[in-house]
């Protein structure tokens, strides 16, 4: 089944303790994306990824770092999670670019204390 | 750089017809849009990468005024499974994709 999987799907952790989000998607998408949603805000782009080793930042970058080792994995990494981080975090892929239908992940609801 | 849709909610009765507006100060090169039900991930409902490019999804359709920065949805004969929330989006020259604030939706019988 063609689908995109993030793990954890709930996660609370503690301030400054490094946590990574992974992501992976099974139909040789070339773009990868994070979001993040928020009451209020909507869903804003936190990295994304044109093609292997090709990141770029999206509109709220910053506390967040990302990796493209490979084509089907882009994990979110957290150096030092802070409160204003707790949010609802989706990763997404399409064939190519943004001019595709972008597959979303179900989701990580992250909770910061 | 988000494109603001309006209104922000509305509520239909099944049956009754939409318009959600999504525009942008920024040229808008294409018009994507999703709906995201409740505790769940936005799904992919279309692509508008013309001016003046209409296209439909079962009794949702969408337009494109690329000279007015401006895309509508419309939805026609509301049914319950249309209730959720729908987002515009569009992306800027280097491929970074920005969604619009939102609009709730939700029909009631």
């Amino acid at each position: 089944e063609a689908q995109v999987t993030q793990n954890p799907r709930y996660l609370i952790t503690v301030t400054g303790k490094k946590l990574t989000v992974t992501c992976s998607q099974n139909m040789n998408h070339e773009y990868m994306s994070w979001y993040r949603q928020d009451p209020g805000l909507g869903l804003r782009q936190i990295y994304y990824s044109m093609n292997v080793e090709v990141t770029d930042k999206g509109d709220v970058p910053e506390g967040y770092k990302v990796s493209r080792k490979e084509k089907r994995n882009f994990p979110l990494i957290l150096e030092s999670p802070s409160p204003n981080q707790t949010s609802l975090y989706f990763c997404a892929s399409s064939f190519s670019g943004t001019y595709n239908e972008q597959f979303f992940g179900p989701g990580t609801r992250l909770t910061v204390l | 750089q988000q494109p603001v849709q309006s209104p922000q909610a509305v509520i239909l009765r099944e049956g009754e017809d939409a318009v959600i507006n999504c525009s942008s100060s920024k040229a808008l090169y294409s018009v994507h849009w999703y709906r995201q039900k409740h505790g769940e991930a936005p799904v992919f409902l279309m692509i508008l990468l013309k001016g003046g490019e209409q296209k439909g999804h079962e009794k949702i359709s969408a337009s494109f005024n690329e000279k007015k920065q401006q895309s509508s949805l419309y939805l026609t004969a509301s049914q319950l499974s249309y209730s959720g929330t729908y987002f515009c989006g569009t992306e800027n020259t280097g491929n970074q994709f920005y969604f619009g604030t939102g609009t709730s939706l939700t029909v009631i019988p």
